[in-house]
């Protein structure tokens, strides 16, 4: 199956600093990347599309100089945190998808645990 | 709007039983994808079946498959001989022109 890795898993850092988070696809390439936000005991709600080459669709209320996203490649994207403030302590997941013709099933790295002190 | 709707918020169940997680989603749009997938407490998110609307059979993998009823517009997960390890988060998702939407999840939990 496909594969999508995503670095680091687990993330301190003090208020203020700048995290950057990478979402490769191992095995395939992603014409699109996805990240994603999660609250404890909470589903997954989408930040933002991004696309190879182009910039970033961000989902309403989602800052885009909040949340960075670069798409350099068709195997990486990544998440730049600007700024972190305890309110962004969260679980931050990317996925990867191969588009229609691989049914659109998005393939998920295995989340990034941010903790702002 | 599309939406997906879990209704079960946890559920516990005796190791080696069937299991049934139930999923209704609503979409004006007549093509979409149905996903299931799995999030054990690691975090990870692990893709497990899909089924296309326009798919004439349901869809099957291994012990995982998918009850599709379209005109009721559901899409439950069966999972057949359920397994200590089957014990995790299960998110329904739809994808269609308006994007993926997940539901908010069933904790299902297998007890020996």
């Amino acid at each position: 199956g496909a594969v999508v890795s995503q670095h680091p898993s687990r993330v301190i850092c003090k208020s203020g600093t700048s995290v950057k988070i990478e979402c490769r696809s191992l095995d395939f390439q992603a014409t699109t990347m996805f990240w994603y936000r999660q609250f404890p005991k909470q589903s997954l709600m989408l930040m933002a599309t991004s696309n190879e080459g182009s910039k970033a669709t961000y989902e309403q209320g989602v800052e885009k100089d909040k949340f960075l996203i670069n798409h350099a490649s068709l195997t990486l994207s990544t998440l730049t945190v600007t700024s972190a403030h305890p309110e962004d302590s969260s679980f931050y997941i990317c996925s990867a998808s191969a588009g229609p013709q691989a049914k659109n099933i998005q393939y998920f790295g295995a989340g990034t645990r941010l903790s702002v002190l | 709007a599309q939406k997906i709707t879990q209704t079960q918020p946890g559920m516990f169940v005796q190791e080696k039983e069937a299991v049934t997680l139930d999923c209704t989603y609503d979409t004006s749009d007549p093509s979409y994808g149905l996903f299931w997938y799995k999030q054990p407490s690691s975090g990870e998110m692990i893709f497990l079946i899909y089924q296309g609307s326009y798919d004439q059979q349901n869809a099957t993998e291994g012990r995982y498959s998918l009850n599709f009823q379209k005109a009721r517009k559901s899409a439950n997960l069966v999972i057949s001989a359920s397994q200590l390890g089957d014990s995790a988060m299960y998110f329904c998702a739809m994808k269609s022109a308006d994007g993926l939407t997940f539901g908010k999840g069933t904790h299902l939990i297998i007890q020996p």
